[in-house]
C-alpha cells in the first residue's frame, strides 16, 4: 500500500544546513510537497515538486527528488529559529489532492 | 483575501455528545478536504468534497462520521456520539479544483472528548 516514511527529529545548529529527508512507496506519484507546521497552527505549504523534475530551489530551500530509489529531500540552508518546527512530507498520487503525509520531522534549531 | 477558515478552533465535547466542525474555504475554492490529525502523527485523509457532492469518502469511519459541502455556506464535518478516540486536530483544506494547485490548509479545529 501506499507508505511515506520520514526520521522524526532531528537537531540543527543556527547557520547550519538542514536536510529532512522522506521515502515513499507508490512509484505513480505525481506531486511531492513539503509542508511546515509550526505548535498549534495550520499547515503551511513550503514548497512543491513535480515527478518528472529532479531538483527546485526556492531561496533557501532545496528539493531533491530521486524517483529511482523514491526518495525525497528538503534542504534549508542557513537555518534559523524561526524554521524550528515539523515538516511533513507528502505525495499526491491520483487525479486529485488525496495527499498521503508521512508522521512528520520536528526540527529544532538552537545556538 | 482570507484563507481556509475552520471554526472552532477548540472544541471540548462530553462523550456521547455532538460536534460540529466547520469549514470555509479560500474565495474561489470550491473543492473541500478533510484531514484528521492525531496526536504525534501526520494528516490522514478522510474525505473529500465538491458543492453538494461528496467525491471520495474513503477515509471516513463507517459510522457516526458524515460531511456536507452545501451550494450556501460552509462544509460541515459531524461527529455523533463523540468517543474519546475522536480527539484529535481536524484540519480542513481547499483547492480551486481538480488541476494542479496544491492544497492550502486551515489552521484546524482542536477535538477534546472528555
Amino acid at each position: 500500500g501506499e507508505d511515506v516514511e520520514q526520521s522524526l527529529f532531528l537537531s540543527v545548529r543556527e547557520g547550519d544546513s538542514s536536510v529532512i529527508n522522506c521515502t515513499y512507496t507508490d512509484s505513480s506519484s505525481t506531486y511531492l510537497y513539503w509542508y511546515k507546521q509550526e505548535p498549534g497552527a495550520g499547515l503551511q505549504l513550503l514548497t512543491y515538486i513535480f515527478s518528472n523534475m529532479d531538483m527546485k530551489q526556492d531561496q533557501r530551500l532545496t528539493v531533491l527528488l530521486n524517483k529511482k530509489d523514491k526518495h525525497l529531500s528538503l534542504r534549508i540552508a542557513d537555518t534559523q529559529t524561526g524554521d524550528s518546527a515539523i515538516y511533513f512530507c507528502a505525495e499526491r498520487s491520483g487525479g486529485y489532492n488525496k495527499l498521503i503525509f508521512g508522521a512528520g520531522t520536528r526540527l529544532a534549531v538552537h545556538p | 483575501n482570507a484563507g481556509v477558515m475552520q471554526n472552532p478552533r477548540h472544541l471540548v465535547r462530553r462523550r456521547g455528545q455532538e460536534a460540529r466542525l466547520r469549514c470555509s474555504p479560500m474565495k474561489g475554492h470550491s473543492h473541500v478536504y478533510w484531514y484528521r490529525q492525531l496526536p504525534e502523527e501526520g494528516l490522514k485523509f478522510m474525505v473529500y468534497l465538491q458543492k453538494e457532492n461528496i467525491i471520495d469518502e474513503s477515509g471516513m469511519p463507517k459510522e457516526r462520521f458524515s460531511a456536507e459541502f452545501p451550494k450556501e455556506g460552509p462544509s460541515i464535518l459531524r461527529i455523533q456520539q463523540v468517543v474519546r478516540g475522536d480527539s484529535a486536530a481536524y484540519f480542513c483544506a481547499s483547492s480551486p479544483g481538480t488541476d494542479n494547485s496544491p492544497l492550502h490548509f486551515g489552521n484546524g479545529t482542536r477535538l477534546t472528548v472528555t
